[in-house]
């Protein structure tokens, strides 16, 4: 199984700032199959970026996704109110697993 | 509107079975494969199990194999999850998913809002 490990647990960060949340594999996920997902509390997860790099429908371009390999990075350029959420990643080259999370909580 | 609606889930003794239902709309539901994903309150996500989407092909947790069941009925729109020999340990939130292929083991485009399934003496 790909153990997926996210860091840092929790980001204090003000609106504006740029957020930088890591995903880091076990093994090598193949094709860059890793995608990304919001979840605000009591919400369903809200699907961000799939093969590492390319935005869902409707995302705006402040989420950018970048990575291969072990090592995966979701970046939020200029963070606005609506942001502050937990970010999970997920691999689907191997089974399906997914991160622990990041919570991105206002500073 | 794409949806996906869980049905109400319950309070199970450990040992004891519930079945989950999910009733999807908006799209065509035999063009995608499908998933249940659970998420223990204040923890992450996990995948519990899959099916492609003819039923033809299912994939389980290590956790829930030998113990839970996923089937499809593509003339209802709806996704099921039989749950058996339950513990306390599969107390979460259930999560219905739609892959964003015919096959279950992609990433997951559209979300249901989950279902509370307790385990409980």
């Amino acid at each position: 199984e790909i153990v997926l490990t996210q860091s840092p647990g929790t980001l204090s960060l003000s609106p504006g700032e740029r957020a930088t949340l890591s995903c880091r594999a076990s093994q090598t996920v193949s094709i860059t199959y890793l995608a990304w997902y919001q979840q605000k509390p009591g919400q369903a997860p809200r699907f961000l970026i799939y093969g590492a790099s390319s935005r869902a429908t409707g995302i705006p371009d402040r989420f950018s996704g970048s990575g291969s390999g072990t090592d995966f990075t979701l970046t939020i350029s200029r963070l606005e109110p609506e942001d502050f959420a937990v970010y999970y990643c997920q691999q689907y080259g191997t089974s399906l697993t997914f991160g622990g999370g990041t919570k991105v909580e206002i500073k | 509107e794409v949806q996906l609606v869980e049905s109400e889930g319950g309070v199970v003794r450990p040992g004891g079975s519930l079945r989950l239902s999910c009733a999807a709309s908006g799209f065509t539901f035999d063009d995608y494969g499908m998933s249940w994903v659970r998420q223990v309150p204040g923890k992450g996500l996990e995948w519990v199990s899959g099916i492609n989407w003819n039923g033809g092909s299912t994939g389980y947790a290590d956790s829930v194999k030998g113990r839970f069941t996923i089937s499809r009925d593509n003339a209802k729109n709806s996704l099921y999850l039989q749950m058996n020999s339950l513990r306390a340990e599969d107390t979460a939130l259930y999560h219905c998913a739609r892959s964003a292929k015919p096959y279950y083991d992609y990433y997951m485009d559209v979300w249901g809002k989950g279902t509370t399934v307790t385990v409980s003496s």
